[in-house]
C-alpha cells in the first residue's frame, strides 16, 4: 500500500493566487513527521516545511502553510500569493518513528507538478 | 560548503563499467542518506549512514551497489558492473543527528543537486 499519496499529477494556478497541493499518508506509527520539498527543473530538492504528528498547530513558513488534518491523515501544502518561481515539482514525504530517534528514511509521494501562469 | 555537494553532476557510462558517486554533506551533519530518483520508481531510499557506519542498507537494490563514508563526512556510492536500469538521478541528503532537543527540525534532510547517471 502506498504510504504517501499525492493525487494531483499536475496543477495550474494564476500568479498571485493561492494553491493547495494534496497529500494523504498511511501509517500505524503514532509518531511521525511530514515534510514538503520543492524540486525545480534544476533537480535540487529544496526543503519547504515540516509538521510533527504531535504538533498542535499547523506549520507555517512564509508563504507556505501546512493544512494538517490528523484524523483524515492528510497534510496539504498551501502556497499563498503564487509566484512564477513556484513552478516546480512538489513532493510530500513522511518519516516514521519518534523524532528523537535517528536514521529513519523519508518515504516520498509521486509528486505534483505545479505550473504558475502569468 | 554551505550545502550538500555531489559530484559529478552528470555521468555517462557504458554498461558493465563501475562508477563512483560522491557526496559531501553539510558540515556538522552526522546523518547521511542516499536516494535514487527514476521515472518508473519515483524516489527510493538506498542507504543511511550515522557517522561512518551504515545501520540501514536495506534499500540497496543489489550487491552491485555499495557505499562507504569516511571521517564522518564524505560518502561514496559505488555501482559495479552498471546496467541500463541503474540509470537514474542519485540524490544525497544530510541531517543533524536527532535527539531529545531540537524537535523535528533536527530530522530535516537537506539534499544535494544529485548525480544524473546514464548507462548506455
Amino acid at each position: 500500500a502506498q504510504k504517501i499519496t499525492q493525487t494531483q499529477p499536475g496543477m495550474f494556478v494564476q500568479e498571485k493566487e493561492a494553491v493547495t497541493l494534496d497529500c494523504t499518508y498511511d501509517t500505524s506509527d503514532p509518531s511521525y513527521g511530514l515534510f514538503w520539498y520543492k524540486q525545480p527543473s534544476s533537480g535540487e530538492m529544496i526543503f519547504l516545511i515540516y509538521q510533527g504528528s504531535y504538533d498542535q498547530q499547523n506549520a507555517t513558513e512564509g508563504r507556505y502553510s501546512l493544512n494538517f488534518q490528523k484524523a483524515r491523515k492528510s497534510a496539504n501544502l498551501v502556497i499563498s500569493a503564487s509566484q512564477l518561481g513556484d513552478s516546480a515539482m512538489y513532493f510530500c514525504a513522511m518519516r516514521e518513528g519518534p523524532r528523537e530517534t535517528s536514521g529513519s528514511r523519508l518515504t516520498f509521494g509521486e509528486g505534483t507538478q505545479l505550473t504558475v501562469n502569468p | 560548503g554551505a550545502g550538500v555537494s555531489q559530484s559529478p553532476s552528470n555521468k555517462v557510462t557504458e554498461k558493465g563499467k563501475d562508477v563512483e558517486l560522491r557526496c559531501d554533506p553539510i558540515s556538522g551533519h552526522t546523518a547521511l542518506y542516499w536516494y535514487r530518483q527514476s521515472l518508473g520508481q519515483g524516489l527510493e531510499f538506498l542507504i543511511y549512514f550515522q557517522g561512518n557506519s551504515a545501520p540501514d542498507k536495506s534499500g540497496l537494490p543489489s550487491d552491485r551497489f555499495s557505499a562507504e563514508r569516511t571521517g564522518g563526512s564524505v560518502s561514496t556510492l559505488t555501482i559495479q558492473r552498471t546496467q541500463q536500469e541503474d540509470s537514474a538521478v542519485y540524490l544525497c541528503a544530510s541531517s543533524l543527528l536527532p535527539g531529545l532537543a531540537g524537535g523535528w527540525a533536527k530530522n530535516i534532510q537537506y539534499f544535494g543537486a544529485g548525480t544524473r547517471l546514464s548507462v548506455l
